[in-house]
């Protein structure tokens, strides 16, 4: 079974200009997260998807980030402008879902992330 | 909110020689659950083991296994017969049992480092 595909895995960018991120999850997994990791430190939520609805998106900064989730499967988080501050690595994770019953089958399985450089 | 904090930046461990990761969490929940992830170089965090609260028994995972103590909030995670394999970044991780959405709660990390 294939994991959560990422792409790309690098890239490097001018500050202000646009970089969009995308993200394929497991088959059949409900749920999507996107997260930020700064260098050293742990992941932190930007956004989470419940099929195609955005279910928690309080984190994310909604000025110049966006993020999309088209028929619930796909997912393609979005940076215009982007900053030197906005350096980091994006995850991307995925579970098979709210409700599924127990935090076994909720298990969040994560990419291995773009590593975004700002210059 | 809840706070998870791993104040060990780095470990180094012999190979074949066990080594003790620490972790404290502050919460004023009741249930909820305990992840401990492995990041290695290639960024791909891999869950390690997994803890409910409402279970008295640690967990334990082949070489990994985890020492739960509720009360003091802490979930420090154990590695036997540590391998080379088994450096990478760890990260402890918390989530609410309350929260449906399985939002995870991350640590800062620590580096294993292992010596041949």
């Amino acid at each position: 079974e294939a994991g959560v595909v990422q792409s790309p895995r690098y890239k490097i960018i001018e500050k202000k200009q646009p970089v969009a991120f995308w993200c394929n999850p497991i088959s059949g997994h409900n749920t999507l997260y996107w997260y930020l990791q700064n260098l050293g430190q742990g992941p932190e939520l930007l956004i989470r998807y419940e099929n195609e609805e955005a279910v928690d998106d309080s984190q994310l900064p909604k000025d110049r980030f966006s993020a999309e989730r088209l028929k619930g499967v796909d997912s393609t988080l979005k940076i215009q402008p982007a900053e030197l501050g906005d350096s980091a690595v994006y995850l991307c994770a995925s579970s098979l879902g709210a409700g599924t019953g127990t935090v076994v089958t909720d298990t969040q399985y994560f990419g291995p992330g773009t590593r975004l450089t700002v210059l | 909110a809840q706070t998870v904090t791993q104040s060990q930046p780095e470990m180094s461990v012999q190979e074949a020689e066990t080594v003790t990761l620490s972790c404290t969490y502050d919460t004023s929940e009741s249930d909820y659950y305990l992840f401990w992830y492995k990041q290695p170089p290639s960024r791909q965090m891999i869950l390690v083991i997994r803890q409910e609260a409402y279970k008295q028994q640690n967990a334990t995972e082949n070489r990994f296994s985890v020492n739960f103590q509720k009360a003091a909030k802490s979930f420090s995670l154990k590695i036997s017969d540590s391998q080379l394999g088994d450096a990478a970044m760890y990260f402890c991780a918390y989530r609410s049992a309350g929260d449906s959405w399985g939002k995870l709660q991350f640590g800062a990390g620590t580096q294993v480092v292992v010596t041949p």
